[in-house]
């Protein structure tokens, strides 16, 4: 998707790993937001970044860190990963500056086996 | 009760069809509502957003608020088989400094030759 690059795009760890995905956003906007989606869950903000510096929980933070490096990226940390945390994480950024409507990264498919 | 409630489907059309997507909520304080289509393996693309009730209308597809019903619809016309996807509501207000999302869990449209 076009101003959100995520990597890596797929990944299997093992309980107990620790990873790191990564999240890159071209666009110049503030705020940066990590989501989870699992089947009938919908969409979950796990945290997010309104500006460079700045990280909020949102609704499922539970085991979850995050870096907001620069205001290009925003990474989510799995510090001891779990098998309730596989699922699919997207980050995203506003469509447009200061409006409402995201513009999503591909997506990383985490399993945690 | 979830604040977002969405028909998974799936749901399946001839080509042609006119297609009827639909989610209820409960949080009066949604002000703005949007529909997010996601093909499969990739992240949501935002489709169309409204703030007011009543209808806004972009080529093939009409998006329908009623705010004293908590209802809104998005409305596919002379649907193609490219439009085979998940699309998702999603519903949002202003609180705490940031854009508080909701989504639907997806409904999963297959729309056939």
């Amino acid at each position: 998707n076009a101003g959100v690059t995520q990597t890596p795009k797929f990944q299997v760890l093992k309980t107990g790993q620790s990873m790191t995905l990564q999240c890159a956003q071209d666009m110049n906007h503030n705020s940066m937001y990590w989501y989870r989606q699992d089947p009938g869950m919908g969409l979950r903000l796990i945290y997010y970044s309104a500006s460079e510096g700045t990280t909020d929980k949102g609704e499922v933070p539970n085991g979850y860190n995050v870096s907001r490096l620069n205001k290009r990226e925003f990474s989510l940390r799995l510090e001891s990963a779990a098998p309730s945390q596989t699922s699919v994480y997207f980050c995203a950024t506003p469509l447009v500056a200061g409006a409402y409507g995201y513009t999503f990264g591909s997506g990383t498919r985490l399993t945690v086996v | 009760q979830k604040e977002v409630e969405q028909d998974p489907g799936p749901l399946s059309v001839p080509e042609g069809a006119i297609v009827s997507l639909n989610c209820t909520y409960s949080n009066s304080a949604f002000q703005y509502f949007m529909w997010y289509r996601q093909y499969s393996r990739k992240g949501p693309e935002l489709l169309m957003y409204t703030y007011s009730s009543g209808n806004k209308e972009d080529g093939r597809f009409t998006a329908q608020v009623d705010k004293s019903s908590k209802y809104i619809s998005l409305f596919i016309r002379d649907s193609q088989p490219s439009d085979s996807a998940t699309y998702l509501c999603a519903m949002s207000f202003y609180s705490g400094g940031y854009q508080k999302v909701t989504f639907g869990t997806g409904t999963k449209l297959q729309v056939i030759p």
